[in-house]
């Protein structure tokens, strides 16, 4: 089944521990992106990828890393996280960066205490 | 400033109603637009997907329309049913082709 999967599904850590949220995806898509979901605020764009070792910046980058190593792995990484980093979070690919549906995982709630 | 404008917020209709949710992009150049639902804690599933080249499309009850000039674009549900319960989000594609600028949704509530 083609999907997108994100791990873990729900999170609560505390200030400063460094953590990791894996997206994998299994259609071979060459673009990836990261968003951010807050009440008010709708989705945000933390950072993207148009293929294998090109990554940049989004809206909302700041406090954020992402690495690109693989096709089909874009984890998320939080090297410090703080309070305003509790967010719902979701990974996305397409085939490429335009023209094409966008497929999202299922979300991975976190929370920063 | 890129922006999407959902209106109604929320909306609550009975089984078999016809309805229209409106999004509104201040973008005067974009790529594509799509119209996604999503379901209480859980992600995005991509409804339908108009290029900036096509006026419309249409997926079994679902009918999306675009128009570039005046930066709007509908989705027309027909026959409405409780399964279509959930929020409705437009994005569209600006030209810089890297990211979707999203709507903060239309909440739909269809009882029987």
């Amino acid at each position: 089944e083609a999907q997108v999967t994100q791990n873990p599904r729900y999170l609560i850590t505390v200030t400063g521990k460094k953590l990791t949220v894996t997206c994998s995806q299994n259609m071979n898509h060459e673009y990836m992106s990261w968003y951010r979901q807050d009440p008010g605020l709708g989705l945000r764009q933390i950072y993207y990828s148009m293929n294998v070792e090109v990554t940049d910046k989004g809206d909302v980058p700041e406090g954020y890393k992402v690495s690109r190593k693989e096709k089909r792995n874009f984890p998320l990484i939080l090297e410090s996280p703080s309070p305003n980093q509790t967010s719902l979070y979701f990974c996305a690919s397409s085939l490429v960066a335009t023209n094409e549906k966008l497929f999202f995982g299922s979300g991975t709630q976190l929370s920063v205490l | 400033k890129q922006e999407v404008t959902q209106i109604p917020a929320a909306l609550s209709v009975p089984e078999g109603e016809n309805l229209v949710l409106n999004c509104s992009f201040t973008d005067s150049a974009i790529y594509n637009l799509q119209w996604f639902r999503q379901d209480p804690g859980k992600g995005l599933t991509s409804l339908l997907l108009i290029q900036s080249s096509q006026r419309e499309q249409t997926s079994g009850r679902l009918n999306a329309s675009l128009d570039k000039s005046s930066g709007r674009s509908t989705l027309y549900i027909a026959a409405s049913q409780p399964g279509d319960s959930a929020t409705y989000l437009c994005a569209y594609l600006g030209q810089a082709g890297t990211a979707l600028i999203f709507g903060k949704g239309t909440t739909l509530s269809v009882s029987s």
